[in-house]
């Protein structure tokens, strides 16, 4: 079964340090990649998505994520976070015929100190 | 300006009571998904449709029932309602299959049982 893992489950960062979040998953086909967002209160948002061609993916509010083929990997950075970056962030996995179902990591709970 | 609703925002209800939660969209996609979400388990999938006629189960769709009343709406049942469904619940959204499967999240439906 696919299944997909965050490995950091709570990180403290202090404003302006940089960010990388794990995701690994394990499909050995084609995927197309997700890191969702999730601020407090809030419901999910998009923050960047892979679906073909280039690996490193930019998304919104100056977040990256490279994929890593060999590593089965998807990680997500930042080079300077910032105090309203604290939220939790979901890595998901869609593999290609598995007709359109996202399968979610656990979640990363990420508490940035101003 | 939502595309996806979900109503209640809040309920709290006890044990053994019938508890349906509704979701509405006016993305005009096709795909319509219900998750809930636990602490430290990210988000688990409970049943998910394609179209109007088309409804499958997720990975934990116990104790859960659903109905697709039209494409814009998905409505989630708890039949009997027990303590270990208090979650937060998500409704999304998907256009059909395709490259695009990004899903749209609504706002969420926080569910306590008693």
């Amino acid at each position: 079964a696919q299944s997909v893992s965050q490995h950091n489950h709570h990180v403290i960062l202090s404003e302006a340090a940089s960010l990388e979040l794990g995701c690994n998953y394990s499909y050995g086909g084609t995927v197309n990649l997700f890191w969702y967002v999730q601020y407090p209160g809030q419901h999910l948002q998009l923050l960047l998505k892979y679906f073909s061609g280039d690996p490193l993916v930019k998304g919104i509010k100056g977040f990256e994520a490279e994929f890593i083929k060999s590593k089965f990997s998807f990680n997500l950075r930042k080079p300077s976070v910032q105090w309203s970056d604290t939220a939790e962030y979901f890595c998901a996995v869609n593999a290609k015929g598995n007709t359109g179902k996202l399968i979610f990591g656990q979640g990363t709970t990420l508490q940035v100190k101003p | 300006d939502a595309d996806v609703t979900q109503t209640p925002r809040n309920r709290i209800t006890k044990t053994g009571k019938r508890i349906m939660l509704e979701c509405s969209q006016t993305k005009g996609h096709d795909r319509m998904y219900w998750y809930r979400q636990d602490p430290g388990l990210g988000l688990r999938l409970i049943y998910y449709s394609f179209d109007v006629k088309d409804i499958n189960k997720g990975e934990i769709s116990d104790g859960y029932s659903v109905s697709r009343q039209a494409q814009a709406k998905f409505s989630l049942s708890l039949e009997s309602a027990i303590p270990n469904q208090t979650a937060l619940y998500f409704c999304a959204t998907s256009p059909r299959a395709g490259e695009y499967n990004e899903q749209f999240f609504g706002p969420g439906t926080r569910l306590t049982v008693l």
